[in-house]
């Protein structure tokens, strides 16, 4: 079974322009989260799709990010436009919604770094 | 507001030594707490989750205890090897079984060979 799977692993832009990251969660779940690690910092919660909807995105920095989960699979954090201090490992993790276990399991990150 | 913290930044060891990572939370009314594993450039692996009503868990040379009542955590490494080198994380889950995951800054461990 497929993991958690996001793309790019590395982003490079400079400051002005846009990215979209791409996270691919586990077939069948129906949670998915985005969170972020800046320099320094601890990875703090960006926000949570159930299906296609946002159950909470108290989160996300500011209105230049912008998540979607289309159709209620994949998702895209698109950043427009990035500023110097949106650099980081942006995860993303996904979850299946049981009542015993909720372990959510995390992708390998993006690497975004803006220059 | 919950917040995770962990104890030492950093710590490098003897292959060999039993060793504690750290981890208090302020907040004790949580859903779970979670221990990660990051290595370089890697996403985070699971390696042990206690559920609030439990108060440890094993899982090979790991094992992990969480007592609520003082808000604190920690995970015991036997027998270090270097191939446990890498970020270890402490991360707690809010009452609301979907709600996110609060994480500390980690732990970043060097087992000397």
């Amino acid at each position: 079974e497929a993991g958690v799977t996001q793309f790019p692993s590395h982003s490079v832009i400079e400051k002005g322009q846009t990215v979209t990251l791409r996270c691919d969660p586990i077939s069948g779940h129906d949670n998915l989260y985005w969170y972020r690690r800046v320099m320094g910092k601890e990875i703090k919660f960006l926000l949570h799709f159930v299906k296609e909807s946002k159950q909470d995105e108290s989160g996300m920095p500011n209105n230049r990010f912008l998540a979607e989960r289309t159709g209620g699979t994949y998702s895209t954090l698109k950043v427009q436009p990035a500023e110097l201090e949106d650099s980081g490992v942006y995860f993303c993790a996904s979850s299946q919604d049981l009542v015993a276990k909720n372990i959510q399991y995390f992708g390998a990150g993006t690497r975004l770094s803006v220059l | 507001k919950q917040e995770v913290t962990q104890i030492p930044a950093a710590l490098s060891v003897p292959e060999g030594e039993n060793l504690v990572l750290n981890c208090s939370f302020t907040d004790s009314a949580i859903y779970n707490l979670q221990w990660f594993r990051q290595d370089p450039g890697k996403g985070l692996t699971s390696l042990l989750l206690i559920q609030s009503s439990q108060r440890e868990q094993t899982s090979g040379r790991l094992n992990a205890s969480l007592d609520k009542s003082s808000g604190r955590s920690t995970l015991y490494i036997a027998a270090s090897q270097p191939g446990d080198s890498a970020t270890y994380l402490c991360a707690a889950k809010r009452v609301n079984r979907d709600d996110k995951i609060i994480f500390g800054k980690g732990t970043r461990l060097h087992i000397l060979p």
